[in-house]
């Protein structure tokens, strides 16, 4: 079945720094991915939409130029968390639809200190 | 707009008992309705998803939800609760548009009282 494979797992990073997410998908094309953040003890809120090839859509209240999402090709998009802060401590999960339903990464814990 | 409501925060079940957790939905076409789970720290895995036919959908671990359009409702059930199903269980809605994202309920933390 169709997989996406989502890393890092888990990143612990200073305050400051930027951080990059990759989801790959393994054995199809995903010309669409979605970003979600959740945090703890609360449901998945989308973040971002992105398309391969053209520019990501952002949901309101989501700072584009602080969540950096490229979609550069049909198996790769990335979110880069840039200048992290502690409140961006968050559990990142990447998600592709396809003819059947949703892929889902395995998500990312993100933990800014 | 699309929106899903979970409306019990927790619930906590003995195991060996019988379990249903509601799902509301709101959506302006036909739905495609999907449960997932959660265990800590973890991803999501899907449970069971309904896009049409049949309107009682079977699952994995046991699980099986039935959609009724009148109701607006997808509840998820199972006969009788394991331990290892303690978790955070999310409902979804998506539709058969390839560009639209799922909408997820609030999420139901289930317990499993020994």
């Amino acid at each position: 079945g169709a997989v996406v494979s989502q890393h890092p797992s888990r990143v612990i990073c200073k305050s400051g720094t930027s951080v990059k997410i990759e989801c790959r998908s393994l054995d199809f094309q995903a010309t669409t991915m979605f970003w979600y953040r959740q945090f703890p003890k609360q449901s998945l809120m989308l973040m971002a939409t992105s398309n391969e090839g053209s520019k990501a859509t952002y949901e309101q209240g989501v700072e584009k130029d602080k969540f950096l999402i490229n979609h550069a090709s049909l198996t790769l998009s990335t979110l880069t968390v840039t200048s992290a802060h502690p409140e961006d401590s968050s559990f990142y999960i990447c998600s592709a639809p396809g003819r059947y339903g949703y892929t889902f990464g395995s998500g990312t814990r993100l933990t800014v200190v | 707009a699309q929106s899903v409501t979970q409306p019990d925060i927790h619930i906590t079940v003995s195991e060996g008992a019988s379990l249903e957790l509601r799902c509301n939905y709101s959506y302006g076409a036909t739905p495609y309705l999907f449960w997932y789970v959660q265990s800590p720290g973890q991803g999501l895995q899907l449970l069971l998803k309904y896009f049409s036919g049949d309107t009682l959908v079977q699952g994995i671990k046991g699980f099986e939800a039935e959609f009724k359009r009148s109701q607006s409702s997808f509840n998820l059930r199972k006969p009788s609760v394991h331990w290892s199903d303690a978790a955070e269980y999310f409902c979804a809605v998506g539709s058969n548009n390839a560009g639209n994202m799922l909408t997820f309920g609030g999420g139901t933390r289930l317990m499993v009282k020994p």
